[in-house]
Order: C-alpha cells, then sequence, then structure tokens
C-alpha cells in the first residue's frame, strides 16, 4: 500500500490562506470519511487537528477546516501566523482495514 | 485527560526483538470504542502506521511489518505493548503509541521514544 500523496512544502505568508491537498484512491479517502489531519512541530509529537475530514477537536482553531472531494482531501489554514509553521500530515482508514498517512507537508510562514 | 508514555530500551541490536510498552492514565484501555496504536517515524521522514489492538485482543498489522509483529494488550497494567522481531538498521525510528477512535483517527498520542538499531 502506498502513502497518500501530499505536496512536500506550501507557504504562505502572515494573515493568508493556504491549502494542503492529500490524494488517495478509492479504497481509502474515495470511499470513506475517515480522514484525519495532524500537526507536527519540530521535536515534537503529532496532534490531531481535523478528523472525519471536516470536525476540529475541541481547542482547536476554527482558522484550521478540511474537506474533501473524490479522492483528494484539503487542509485550509486561514488567517496564518507563524505559530502554525509546522509539517502537517493526512491520514486515511483504507478498505483493507490499515491506515495510510500522507509524506507530509512542511509549511512555511514567511 | 488521556495521557500516553512509551517506555523500553533506546538501543537494539540487529536480528534481535524491539519490545516497547505503552502506560496510559487518565483513561481505561478496555473503554469500549477505542483502538491502542503504534506509528513511527523515521529519522526526518514522515509517519508509518505500524498496526493496533482493542482491549479484546483483536489486532490489525501494517502488511509490511506483518510478520515480524505482535502487539498486545495488559489490562490490569492499563498498558500495551509492541515487539517487532529481527530488526535492521531500517527499523531505527521514533516510536509512538496513539489512542485511536474506532480504526479511524488519533486523539491523543504519547511523546515517542527513539529507538536505534544498531551493533
Amino acid at each position: 500500500q502506498s502513502a497518500l500523496t501530499q505536496p512536500a512544502s506550501v507557504s504562505g505568508s502572515p494573515g493568508q490562506s493556504i491549502t494542503i491537498s492529500c490524494t488517495g484512491t478509492s479504497s481509502d479517502i474515495g470511499v470513506y470519511g475517515y480522514v484525519s489531519w495532524y500537526q507536527q512541530h519540530p521535536g515534537k509529537g503529532p496532534k490531531l487537528i481535523i478528523y472525519n475530514i471536516s470536525n476540529r477537536p475541541s481547542g482547536v482553531s476554527n482558522r484550521f477546516s478540511g474537506s474533501k472531494s473524490g479522492n483528494t482531501a484539503s487542509l485550509t489554514i486561514s488567517g496564518l501566523q507563524a505559530e502554525d509553521e509546522a509539517d502537517y500530515y493526512c491520514s486515511s482508514y483504507t478498505t483493507s482495514s490499515t491506515v495510510l498517512f500522507g509524506g507530509g507537508t512542511k509549511l512555511t510562514v514567511l | 485527560q488521556v495521557q500516553l508514555q512509551e517506555s523500553g530500551p533506546g538501543l537494539v541490536k540487529p536480528s534481535q526483538t524491539l519490545s516497547l510498552t505503552c502506560n496510559v492514565s487518565g483513561g481505561s484501555i478496555n473503554r469500549g470504542g477505542y483502538y491502542w496504536s503504534w506509528i513511527r517515524q523515521h529519522p526526518g521522514k514522515g509517519l508509518e502506521w505500524i498496526g493496533h489492538i482493542y482491549y479484546g485482543g483483536s489486532t490489525y498489522y501494517n502488511p509490511s511489518l506483518k510478520s515480524r509483529l505482535t502487539m498486545s494488550v495488559e489490562m490490569s497494567k492499563n498498558q500495551f505493548s509492541l515487539k517487532l522481531t529481527s530488526v535492521t538498521a531500517a527499523d531505527t525510528a521514533v516510536y509512538y503509541c496513539a489512542r485511536t477512535y474506532g480504526s479511524y483517527y488519533f486523539d491523543f498520542w504519547g511523546q515517542g521514544i527513539l529507538v536505534t538499531v544498531s551493533s
């Protein structure tokens, strides 16, 4: 099973919005609503920021939003802040009852 | 607030078995609806799902690791464990344990433990 496909890097200026894509197949993202997103700062463990495509856990800023179309999920961060600079990973449940992660996207706030 | 903490040796020799334990506090490991997972991250690389286990013992493993992998739950200690046999340098990574809602997303994570495979 191959990893989900994410861009290696994205960047934006403070206050702007950015979108990170996550492309899978009809055996994972395309068939289930179980896409999640994680934020990881350097030297830290990952933190759940979006689950089930578009839901935010308690305490996560509403500047983070998620969506899905076909085999591609997306994470949008609006009103970029310096603290958003981190690595972001998508994840999906699959028809093989396994879990796939994306390769990760490094977000740089300019 | 659920908290997870990994423990185990930080150095394992090639061909030996890597054994890690995750201690869960702030919540019961036998709470229905949750699986307990292991995820690893090779140095400078992305996340890789290793597998997860339900308190009743059912397991789901990454097919690429399945032949070397065993997970178990110790309910009396509120812990779960990972054993990975015949390790090589390719198994050097930070290993995280995490609580998993259903099999679908990881809502609480441990801080991670670096395991180096080297003679």
